[in-house]
């Protein structure tokens, strides 16, 4: 089945302990993207990444980290997080290339306290 | 930088009766705007997407008009059913690298039987 995988789901977590949020594709998509949804501000980008090695910062990119190792994972990183950063984060995928077509994962609930 | 309004915030319609929810973006250089569901959670789900080459799309119960002069789009969801209670969120996309999405701030439809 085609599909954009998130782990965890749902984490809670301390100020300033760092985590990682995987996402993987297998749709062999060249294009990722991650998300957060805020209620009242609806889904504002955070990063994004045309190809392996190319990543590039979206609207809201500040306390965050990714990488593209590979071109079926898109982790976020986040080095010491803050409790501004509790959100929905999604993962979305994308052939690229121009077509903008999106595919979205589940979703991760993030708290921190 | 692109900016999408988006009408109504809440829509609440008979079971059998049209939905009609609408969005106005700011950048004419967009030519991609695609329209997502997303149900309680789960991850945003494209349902209908128009490119600004065409001014209509259908596809069964739902299509997508779009006027490129006025710079509005519109998703009208026709003989709408329980299951169509959902929030729907449009987004514009502009040519060039990003392939970056903006969103709407969303539309929670309620159809109630």
């Amino acid at each position: 089945e085609a599909q954009v995988t998130q782990n965890p789901r749902y984490l809670i977590t301390v100020t300033g302990k760092k985590l990682t949020v995987t996402c993987s594709q297998n749709m062999n998509h060249e294009y990722m993207s991650w998300y957060r949804q805020d209620p009242g501000l609806g889904l504002r980008q955070i990063y994004y990444s045309m190809n392996v090695e190319v990543t590039d910062k979206g609207d809201v990119p500040e306390g965050y980290k990714v990488s593209r190792k590979e071109k079926r994972n898109f982790p976020l990183i986040l080095e010491s997080p803050s409790p501004n950063q509790t959100s929905l984060y999604f993962c979305a995928s994308g052939t690229g290339q121009g077509t903008y077509e999106q595919y979205f994962g589940p979703g991760t609930r993030l708290t921190v306290t | 930088g692109e900016n999408v309004e988006q009408h109504p915030s809440t829509l609440s319609v008979q079971e059998g009766d049209s939905a009609v929810i609408k969005c106005t973006y700011s950048d004419s250089a967009s030519n991609y705007f695609p329209w997502y569901k997303q149900e309680l959670g789960k991850g945003p789900q494209l349902i209908i997407d128009i490119r600004s080459n065409v001014g209509e799309k259908k596809d069964q119960r739902i299509a997508v008009t779009l006027n490129k002069t006025a710079k509005h789009f519109s998703l009208h969801i026709t003989e709408t059913q329980p299951e169509d209670s959902a929030v729907y969120f449009c987004a514009a996309c502009s040519q060039g690298g990003s392939e970056k999405l903006v969103f709407g701030k969303g539309t929670k439809l309620t159809v109630n039987p």
